[in-house]
């Protein structure tokens, strides 16, 4: 199974709302990240869990919280968002950061977010 | 930091081979050069790694220089389904894997 799911696929919020984006891998890998997509740009890295561990925070507001519960979950939860963080939201695993050597990210299909 | 360059957009054939190039500085001798291509409304998806050389894989080739300032992807006989866009993604010299992504390259392929 090299598939990562997501869930919601759609989710429209309001900047009051407090809502939980889901990403879920069973590769056995430790490592999981969470991107934002904004239309006609590249993914940006938000997020990376490595062994459960938050390893990297790219400066993202607070609104954002992650969460690794385990090494298979990964959740991102969203309150009082913005109308500009309207994206897409994409979730990755990968078998580790650390180690040298092949590297290979996989994705999941993503959650359209749309903040009214 | 290394930092990528890829052509905008490009424009090819059905059958047609397709070279897009990447262009990074700041690249450490063992480290991995990625492609990814995404469609729209869809995860990006890995396809091919390599870090010298020539590497080949049952849908592109990977070409390295020796300096290692660039890299070439080689997608052969391109057809419709290959129409989206195609990210560079060298690993870091600070030492972070491939996790940013460039502007990435636009592959239109017509009939």
């Amino acid at each position: 199974d090299t598939e990562v799911t997501q869930t919601p696929k759609h989710l429209v919020m309001g900047m009051t709302n407090k809502k939980s984006l889901k990403c879920e891998q069973h590769m056995g890998h430790r490592a999981m990240y969470w991107y934002k997509q904004k239309a006609k740009k590249p993914p940006e890295l938000m997020f990376v869990y490595s062994y459960e561990k938050l390893s990297i925070n790219e400066s993202v507001p607070s609104r954002f919280s992650p969460e690794c519960p385990n090494s298979s979950l990964l959740n991102l939860h969203l309150h009082a968002l913005q109308p500009e963080d309207s994206a897409l939201y994409l979730c990755a695993s990968s078998q580790d950061t650390r180690l040298a050597g092949p590297y290979e990210q996989y994705f999941g299909p993503g959650t359209r977010l749309t903040v009214t | 930091l290394a930092k990528t360059t890829q052509p905008i957009s490009m424009d090819s054939y059905e059958g047609q081979e397709v070279n897009i190039t990447c262009s990074h500085n700041n690249i450490a001798t063992n480290d991995y050069i990625t492609w990814y291509q995404q469609f729209p409304s869809q995860g990006p998806r890995f396809i091919i790694q390599g870090y010298k050389t020539k590497v080949t894989n049952e849908v592109a080739s990977l070409f390295i220089p020796a300096d290692r300032k660039s890299s070439t992807l080689s997608l052969p006989r391109v057809s419709l389904s290959d129409t989206a866009v195609y990210y560079c993604l060298p690993d870091m010299d600070t030492g972070r894997r491939a996790l940013t992504f460039g502007s990435g390259t636009r592959l239109q392929v017509q009939p």
